[in-house]
């Protein structure tokens, strides 16, 4: 399979603990994205990554929050801290500006869900 | 602001066409995209249309863009009980390069 793959599928965690995620990208894609999904709405925006710079980052990361991208393959995010507000579907997304006419199209991952209890 | 509205639920019968609708607040969007979200899935993209497009057909799906009320629709003709999923309307805003905005999704559902 070449598609996005992320790692867990699931986590379920006390209050307070920290977890990360992982995301495994399309392997020609230069462009990481995540993005969080609660029930009933659509993928938010979290940040994104040119190969390992990290270019944008939206105000639902907050402190609490950190991604990385160390040789612009993999990336991880991470929550410290967690509060039972942070329970959502985070999603990857990955893609290839090419020489190309069309959009940039986002690949999705299959998403990992986090419980906090 | 940014900004992507869609109703929450369609329930069509089977064999009919489905017509999906959004409101987007970005004129300045290059491309709108349709993507679909099944059970335990990954959101797929479906389709989407070049913002100086009025119309585009893709087999079953057909897109219309009205840019002057910023609105626009997916028709899925024919629906089948593999069509039950969420639709999402999305926009990538002018003021940032990576990301898509999302609408909060219209749940189609399929009667017999």
């Amino acid at each position: 399979d070449t598609g996005v793959s992320q790692n867990p599928r699931h986590k379920i965690t006390k209050r307070g603990q920290n977890v990360t995620f992982r995301c495994d990208p399309i392997s020609e894609h230069n462009r990481l994205y995540w993005y969080r999904q609660t029930l009933g709405q659509g993928p938010e925006f979290l940040t994104y990554f040119q190969n390992e710079a990290q270019l944008e980052k939206s105000r639902l990361l907050s402190d609490r929050f950190s991604a990385e991208r160390p040789k612009g393959s993999f990336s991880t995010l991470e929550i410290q801290r967690t509060e039972q507000g942070d329970s959502a579907m985070y999603l990857c997304a990955s893609s290839a500006r090419l020489a190309q006419k069309g959009p940039d199209t986002q690949y999705f991952g299959p998403g990992t869900r986090l419980t906090v209890l | 602001g940014e900004d992507v509205e869609q109703s929450l639920f369609l329930s069509v019968r089977e064999g009919d066409s489905s017509v999906i609708n959004c409101t987007y607040t970005d004129s300045s969007s290059t491309y709108l995209y349709w993507y679909k979200q099944e059970p335990g899935a990954g959101l797929q993209l479906l389709t989407y249309i070049f913002s100086n497009m009025d119309m585009k057909q893709d087999q079953r799906l057909t897109v219309l863009l009205n840019k002057k009320d910023k609105h626009l629709s997916l028709r899925i003709a024919d629906t089948q009980t593999g069509d039950s999923a969420i639709y999402f309307c999305a926009e990538p805003p002018y003021s940032s390069a990576s990301k898509i905005i999302f609408g909060s999704g219209t749940r189609l559902s399929i009667r017999p």
